[in-house]
């Protein structure tokens, strides 16, 4: 069973529409990061969240993290092709310092 | 161009063998960490080393084993390797070993055991 679980697992939509992706799990996590992985290519941080309920906004994403610390969504507004890649969650439980747990991640294919 | 640096960026070799990958970090990072990405599991957190000392362990097989060197590089050692271990695997580095760090990825080795 994994720890975090993202939906959907794939999704291809049109250029300029919005999309939401989760993240969630039965778990507490201190702090909780979004990363984009492109072919070829390692994952890049966009985002980390450590208080319940908290919204951060980069450009068109807009992050939020659970009122309980036990998921997340990312809210992507008027998608463009360069938001293709896969969308990987990341979280820290309590305790457990910097281990790094991943979910599996969701491919977004965005087309011109 | 994250500035962590990983070699080589592809490796194929054969069931049994044993092979070494190296990486190194941001200058100024203290933290390595290891990651092995597969289609069914994701990525997996392997292990993680601070100025030079073990600080964490994840999934990591007995088979694997890591180091980091005085120059914080760090080296990750895969001995009888099984078709299994085929997989992309990733090196990381932070400043710290805090919980709330911000990780740097290398672009990876892409290892294929035939």
């Amino acid at each position: 069973t994994q720890l975090l679980e993202q939906s959907p697992q794939f999704l291809s939509i049109q250029e300029g529409e919005n999309l939401t992706v989760y993240c969630n799990s039965s778990s507490v996590f201190s702090s909780l990061q979004w990363y984009r992985q492109e072919p070829g290519e390692g994952p890049v941080l966009l985002v980390t969240v450590v208080t319940g309920g908290e919204v951060k906004k980069l450009k068109r994403l807009t992050f939020q993290f659970g009122d309980a610390r036990k998921d997340s969504s990312l809210h992507i507004t008027a998608a463009q092709p360069g938001d293709t890649g896969l969308y990987l969650c990341a979280g820290v439980q309590p305790g457990a310092n910097s281990k790094l747990t991943f979910g599996k991640g969701i491919t977004l294919s965005v087309r011109p | 161009d994250s500035g962590v640096t990983q070699t080589p960026k592809h490796l194929i070799t054969a069931t049994g063998q044993r092979v070494t990958l190296r990486c190194s970090p941001r200058s100024g990072d203290l933290s390595v960490y290891w990651y092995q990405q597969s289609l069914d599991q994701g990525l997996q957190f392997l292990i993680q080393y601070y100025n030079g000392e073990e600080r964490a362990k994840g999934n990591i097989l007995e088979r694997f084993s890591a180091q980091q060197f005085p120059d914080l590089h760090s080296e990750l050692n895969l001995s009888s390797l099984e078709l299994g271990d085929s997989a992309l695997y990733f090196c990381a580095s932070s400043v710290g070993d805090g919980i709330v760090e911000k990780l740097f990825f290398g672009s990876g080795t892409q290892l294929s055991v035939l």
